[in-house]
This record gives C-alpha cells, sequence and structure tokens, in this order.
C-alpha cells in the first residue's frame, strides 16, 4: 500500500511564475489537507478537500493560492505569481475521514528565486 | 497564546535513556491526539494516534492524554541514536474536520 506521494520534490520558480504542486492520497482515503512548513515555525494547516470539494479553506491566502481535489487524479495546490516569502516546504496529508489519523507525505520544497 | 505548546528544546539524552516530551493546548474540542517524528527535510512520521483521554502503549512509545488538564505526553524508552530527530505533538476535532493543529516541535538529540 502506497503511502501519500506527492511530486515534485523539489521546485524552483522565479518570482512571477506559477507553482503547481500534485498530491496522490494513499490508497482508500478520500480526505487531502495541505499544510505549510515555514524555515524555523510548525506546521500550518491550509485546506481540507473531499473528491470535488473544498470542505475548509481558512488556512489558506486569500490571494494567488487555491486548491482543488478532482474525481479523477491528485489533489493540486496551486500558487500563482509567486513570491520570496511563498519559500517553504508544502506537505500533504490524506485520512479515511473516520477517525483523526492523519498520514503525511514527504513533501515539496519551494524556492523561489 | 498558542493553542498548542511545545517546548522547542533542543532535549540532549544519553543512549538508553527514556526520552520525555509534553505538549499543552487550550481548546478542550480537541479529541484526537498524535505525535508525530520528522527527521531533517522529510515528511512527518505518524508514531501515535491516541482517542480521548488514556494511556497506548507502541513497542518502545507510550502516550498519555489527560483532557482534563490539557496535557499529553510522549515517552520513548530505551532511546536509541535513531531516534535523533523532531517530535511533533498534534490535535484535532472531528466538527473542525480533523484539521490538524501543531505544536511548534521538540528538537530530540540521542547521543550514543
Amino acid at each position: 500500500n502506497a503511502g501519500v506521494m506527492q511530486n515534485p520534490r523539489h521546485l524552483v520558480r522565479r518570482r512571477g511564475q506559477e507553482a503547481r504542486l500534485r498530491c496522490s492520497p494513499m490508497k482508500g482515503h478520500s480526505h487531502v489537507y495541505w499544510y505549510r512548513q515555514l524555515p524555523e515555525e510548525g506546521l500550518k494547516f491550509m485546506v481540507y478537500l473531499q473528491k470535488e470539494n473544498i470542505i475548509d479553506e481558512s488556512g489558506m491566502p486569500k490571494e494567488r493560492f487555491s486548491a482543488e481535489f478532482p474525481k479523477e487524479g491528485p489533489s493540486i495546490l496551486r500558487i500563482q505569481q509567486v513570491v520570496r516569502g511563498d519559500s517553504a516546504a508544502y506537505f500533504c496529508a490524506s485520512s479515511p475521514g473516520v477517525s483523526g489519523e492523519a498520514f503525511f507525505g514527504q513533501g515539496t520544497r519551494l524556492t523561489v528565486v | 497564546q498558542k493553542e498548542v505548546e511545545q517546548d522547542p528544546g533542543p532535549l540532549s539524552v544519553p543512549e538508553g535513556a527514556i526520552v520525555s516530551l509534553n505538549c499543552t493546548y487550550s481548546n478542550s474540542a480537541f479529541q484526537y491526539f498524535m505525535w508525530y517524528r520528522q527527521y531533517s527535510r522529510k515528511g512527518p512520521e505518524l508514531l501515535m494516534y491516541t482517542y480521548s483521554s488514556g494511556n497506548k502503549e507502541d513497542g518502545r512509545f507510550t502516550a498519555q492524554v489527560d483532557k482534563s488538564s490539557k496535557y499529553i505526553s510522549l515517552f520513548i524508552r530505551d532511546s536509541q541514536p535513531s531516534d535523533s530527530a523532531t517530535y511533533l505533538c498534534a490535535m484535532s476535532a472531528k466538527a473542525a474536520g480533523n484539521k490538524l493543529t501543531f505544536g511548534g516541535g521538540t528538537r530530540v538529540l540521542v547521543k550514543p
């Protein structure tokens, strides 16, 4: 049973470009969460999605950030017009939804130059 | 005041010692409690999961939850150098969609 798969593992973008981060949840998991870890800071919740629905986006910046979890394919976190402050590790977690257990991927490390 | 407080450490112990970690929290709605281990530049790895108050043991790991005191603990027995990592407590409430609120993490160093 493969774990949570995230790609790419490392992503370098110039200021103003778009960043697309992908997450495939564990088999049988229909709940996906995105978290951001800034250097020397803890993990912060961004958004919670189920298939084709955004359930809670209270942790997402209001502008430039969006997320989706289509019926087919991975969940996507999109950051438009990236700025240096977006440089961070972005982690995806999946859960079966019944319990509170959440399993994390290895993350995507975004560097904005 | 942060919703979940965790001593950042670093916590340095000799090999074979017991590692004691803890977190306090303020939100009484939390009902699921987890401990994660995170190695440098890796994703958090779920170590222990507990629902509500009580104790849970898994190998060298013991997790304790005291909801009346809003206090959770993780004990690592017979610590090994490979246990050197950052340990994160996390908690959630079903009513809030089980989104995790994390402590800041404690760095642990087990010296051979």
